[in-house]
């Protein structure tokens, strides 16, 4: 089956230093994946797409990159802050659908 | 210009009753997306609606659920003779009615609904 997946585990880092969060997807090509945040008792808010023909997308301090021979993105946060504390979540689309499907996502905890 | 809005922001319910959750999508938005988040999960996909359609429900329960995008209102999700299990948060999101030029789609989640089914 298609998957896609996340670390399940909570990621604990200091203040100042970059997150590093993974997404790995399994028996398919996706066109473009996505990163949306989630906080707490709130909807998830989209932060940066990234084509399969991408190898990597910036915007301030955020970074995604797109490694199709591992089969994975990476998603980087610099000079990490304690605002930056939330759920983490990737998506996969296709080009010309609309149905998106999300991992499990990750809980970054940024210590001040 | 408001989001995609949604209520009830909580609601209760008893074994057996009916929960009806609604969704008014981003205004221009033409496309409904309905997920279910269990506590410490992720999202899981239930359907997805365009006016008066449904596109896609693989990921909705065989029996008591239901969606509905009409001409005119908003979206609802109906759970009938609720069962604890159904206890979650619902997410409503809405996307314009075209992909972007990139060919990708971009969802616009509400603050969910959160279900409680004593």
């Amino acid at each position: 089956s298609q998957k896609i997946e996340q670390n399940s585990e909570a990621l604990n880092i200091q203040e100042g230093k970059t997150a590093t969060l993974t997404c790995n997807y399994t028996n398919y090509s996706p066109a473009y994946l996505q990163w949306y945040r989630q906080d707490p008792g709130r909807g998830p808010v989209f932060l940066l797409l990234i084509r399969e023909n991408e190898k990597e997308k910036r915007k301030e301090r955020l970074k995604v990159t797109f490694d199709t021979t591992l089969k994975q993105s990476l998603f980087h946060i610099t000079a990490s802050q304690p605002a930056d504390s939330a759920t983490y979540l990737c998506a996969r689309g296709y080009t010309g659908g609309f149905k998106t499907i999300f991992g499990a996502g990750t809980r970054l905890f940024v210590k001040a | 210009n408001a989001g995609v809005m949604q209520n009830p922001r909580h609601l209760v319910r008893r074994r057996g009753q009916e929960a009806r959750l609604r969704c008014s999508p981003m205004k221009g938005h033409s496309h409904v997306y309905w997920y279910r988040q269990l506590p410490e999960e992720g999202l899981k996909f239930m359907v997805y609606l365009q006016k008066e359609n449904i596109i896609d429900e693989s990921g909705m329960p065989k029996e008591r659920f239901s969606a509905e995008f009409p001409k005119e209102g908003p979206s609802i999700l109906r759970i009938q003779q609720v069962v604890r299990g159904d206890s979650a948060a619902y997410f409503c999101a809405s996307s314009p009615p075209g992909l972007s030029h990139s060919g990708a789609n971009v969802l616009t989640f509400g603050a969910g609904s959160r279900l409680t089914v004593l």
